[in-house]
């Protein structure tokens, strides 16, 4: 596609469920990035894919948060047992290369905007 | 820890009015400095950014931001804003030992009044 797709754009669940968002990065980006935006706050970094594998997972806050990027191309961000604390905007956001990335070339989703009731 | 700040979480101005978005950074041996812009029901874009060289740096739409190491300060500057302008700004950096992690201030919403 064009830009950076994310899926769902709203997701409304109860604590203590499981969920998952997309991330559809631009054709042939091969850095990934996921960020997490709570009210009032930017973005905090999440984790960082170059390739398949996931460089900097540093950000993820507690054993809950996984995600995946098996094909090198699209990515998952898995949450389970959902809290309250887990609501906020999840960015995904791609780049051409780990230079471009390092240097501020990132295209950024809309969002996924995660609500836990 | 470091971290970057924005000090203003709302700034109006009209129409035409200068406009200066401030941004301070943690010190750091070596940074490179973004300024990314929110228009609404879009994603972040890229605004401008610093990585060395010209401490001034300018976007295509007439914005421009200076790099000061002393105050450890990227201010994000326009001399005459338009309606179009209106957008949440935020400063970010990448520090030294931080490959390919932005670290983002917490945003300035920019509201221009005709």
């Amino acid at each position: 596609g064009a830009g950076v797709s994310q899926t769902p754009s709203n997701k409304v669940t109860e604590k203590g469920k499981y969920v998952e968002l997309r991330c559809d990065p631009i054709s042939g980006h091969t850095a990934l990035y996921w960020y997490r935006q709570s009210l009032g706050q930017g973005p905090e970094f999440l984790i960082y894919f170059q390739g398949t594998g996931a460089a900097d997972d540093s950000g993820l806050p507690n054993d809950r948060f996984f995600a995946v990027r098996p094909e090198g191309s699209v990515s998952t961000l898995k949450i389970q047992r959902t809290e309250r604390g887990d609501s906020a905007v999840y960015l995904c956001a791609s780049s051409s290369s780990a230079l471009a990335g390092n240097t501020g070339e990132l295209f950024f989703g809309e969002g996924s905007r995660l609500t836990v009731l | 820890a470091q971290s970057v700040t924005q000090l203003d979480s709302q700034v109006p101005v009209f129409e035409e009015a200068p406009v200066e978005l401030r941004c301070n950074y943690s010190s750091s041996v070596s940074v490179y400095l973004f300024w990314y812009v929110q228009y609404p029901n879009q994603g972040l874009q890229l605004l401008l950014k610093y990585l060395s060289g010209s401490t001034l740096v300018e976007s295509i739409n007439g914005f421009e931001a200076e790099f000061n190491k002393s105050q450890t300060s990227f201010h994000l500057r326009k001399p005459s804003v338009h309606i179009s302008d209106t957008a949440e700004y935020f400063c970010a950096a990448v520090f030294s030992g931080g490959y390919n992690k932005l670290i983002f201030g917490a945003g300035t919403r920019l509201a221009v009044h005709p």
